[in-house]
């Protein structure tokens, strides 16, 4: 069975640039997550899908970050404008049902200079 | 709100030592209690949950977890520590509010196996 994908791997932009994450949850998985892991710290979770729907972005910062899951598959979260303080792996899990075991991708490393 | 507190970000053992990873929970609800290890580089890996029943729960890699709900404790052991182990662990706890159910994760305990 695939894993969790998610693209690119490692991005480097400069503050005020815009971009884009890309992730592929495991076939069939209904719940897709968000989180954001600065360096030294656990991940926290920025936003939680069922299917299209949005259950929980409460810790989203929606005056720069916005994500989407059209049709209830893969998912893009997008920063605009990057502030340096946004530096840290992004991570995108993925889950058969709400309450089920999170599956998690290897993460997209971003640094803003 | 939950929060997750783990004691020592960083734990050093003994090869063939025993492992004891403390993980403390604050929940306004019955919790459902998660261990996830990271390696360098990599996403992180499920070691086990608790969700409802037994309190002793084994999970992968040799490694069990014991739920306490009188210390609300959720602590990670392993009886005989492999170089292998050494990663990055991280306890969490859900919120299960209302259909949200993202993670709520510790800050993290860096395990160094010494040979």
């Amino acid at each position: 069975e695939a894993g969790v994908a998610q693209s690119p791997r490692y991005k480097i932009i400069e503050k005020r640039q815009s971009v884009a994450f890309w992730c592929n949850p495991i076939s069939g998985h209904a719940t897709l997550y968000w989180y954001q892991q600065i360096l030294g710290q656990g991940p926290k979770l920025l936003i939680q899908f069922q299917n299209n729907g949005v259950v929980d972005d409460s810790q989203l910062p929606k005056d720069r970050f916005s994500a989407e899951r059209l049709k209830g598959v893969d998912s893009t979260l997008k920063i605009q404008p990057a502030k340096l303080e946004d530096s840290a792996v992004y991570l995108c899990a993925s889950s058969l049902v709400g309450y089920e075991t999170q599956y998690f991708g290897p993460g997209t490393r971003l640094l803003v200079l | 709100a939950q929060s997750v507190t783990q004691l020592g970000s960083h734990v050093s053992v003994s090869e063939g030592a025993l492992v004891l990873l403390r993980c403390n929970y604050s929940s306004s609800v019955p919790p459902y209690l998660f261990w996830y290890v990271q390696y360098p580089n990599q996403g992180l890996q499920l070691l086990l949950k608790y969700t409802t029943g037994a309190t002793l729960v084994k999970g992968i890699n040799g490694f069990e977890a014991e739920f306490k709900k009188s210390e609300t404790s959720f602590h990670l052991t392993k009886p005989s520590a492999h170089m292998s182990d050494a990663a990055e662990y991280f306890c969490a706890v859900s919120d299960r509010d209302g259909g949200a159910d993202g993670l709520t994760f510790g800050k993290g305990t860096h395990l160094i196996i010494q040979p």
